[in-house]
């Protein structure tokens, strides 16, 4: 059974404009991460937040944790065409060594 | 920089054939995972390993098998290809202790007929 599931599952948007994603997930968690995936590519960590913190900020990233309604979100702020990739969102399993992926959220950023 | 090279982009197989999947990383991490993506079903653990000749299944081990005799290389092995193991294929590493997050390499998509 999957942990993440993010939402929606694509969405395009206009060069500037923001781009929002969430992910729920099921059960309690350590931490919580987002990557990036451009088509055809391997995942790269984008940001890490940690159950104790609820927000996180990394240039143009914006990460929020709501562990009481096993919820994240990711803004990426003035979005650029090279944001176009897919995103998603990895909760731990509670070891720290494994993580769930969800199916991610296809963002594409028209120039 | 973490480097996680993978041995192949693209591999086309015939059914029953046996694969070598080949994943080596150069940062001296402790775990090294291999996931598959299919569309629509995100990427799912195969196997992994916390250790050299160590590995524990994971959600998907089934047709698999995979080997870990030295600390940067990980391989996956499909003793006989179907065409139900056409996929694309992620391996990762990622430190022991800490923060644990993973560093994927470029991925090998395989085709089996």
């Amino acid at each position: 059974s999957q942990q993440g599931e993010e939402d929606p599952q694509a969405l395009s948007i206009q060069e500037g404009e923001n781009a929002t994603m969430n992910c729920s997930y099921k059960t309690s968690i350590n931490n919580l991460q987002w990557y990036r995936q451009n088509s055809g590519r391997g995942l790269v960590h984008l940001i890490l937040i940690r159950s104790n913190e609820r927000e996180k900020h990394s240039g143009r990233l914006r990460v929020t944790l709501d562990t009481s309604k096993k919820s994240s979100s990711l803004l990426i702020t003035a979005s650029r065409a090279a944001d176009t990739a897919s995103y998603f969102c990895a909760t731990d399993k509670g070891t720290g060594n494994q993580f769930y992926f969800g199916t991610g959220t296809s963002l594409t950023v028209i120039p | 920089d973490v480097k996680v090279t993978q041995s192949s982009r693209y591999l086309v197989k015939r059914t029953g054939e046996k694969v070598f999947l080949e994943c080596v990383q150069d940062m001296d991490h402790e775990n090294m995972f291999w996931y598959r993506q299919d569309p629509g079903l995100g990427l799912r653990l195969i196997y992994f390993s916390y250790d050299v000749k160590m590995k524990e299944k994971g959600d998907i081990p089934e047709g698999y098998s995979v080997s870990r005799e030295k600390k940067e290389r990980f391989s996956l092995i499909l003793e006989s290809a179907s065409t139900n193991q056409t996929s694309m294929y992620l391996c990762a590493s990622s430190p022991g202790g800490g923060l644990k997050t993973q560093y994927f390499g470029p991925g090998t998509r395989l085709l089996v007929l």
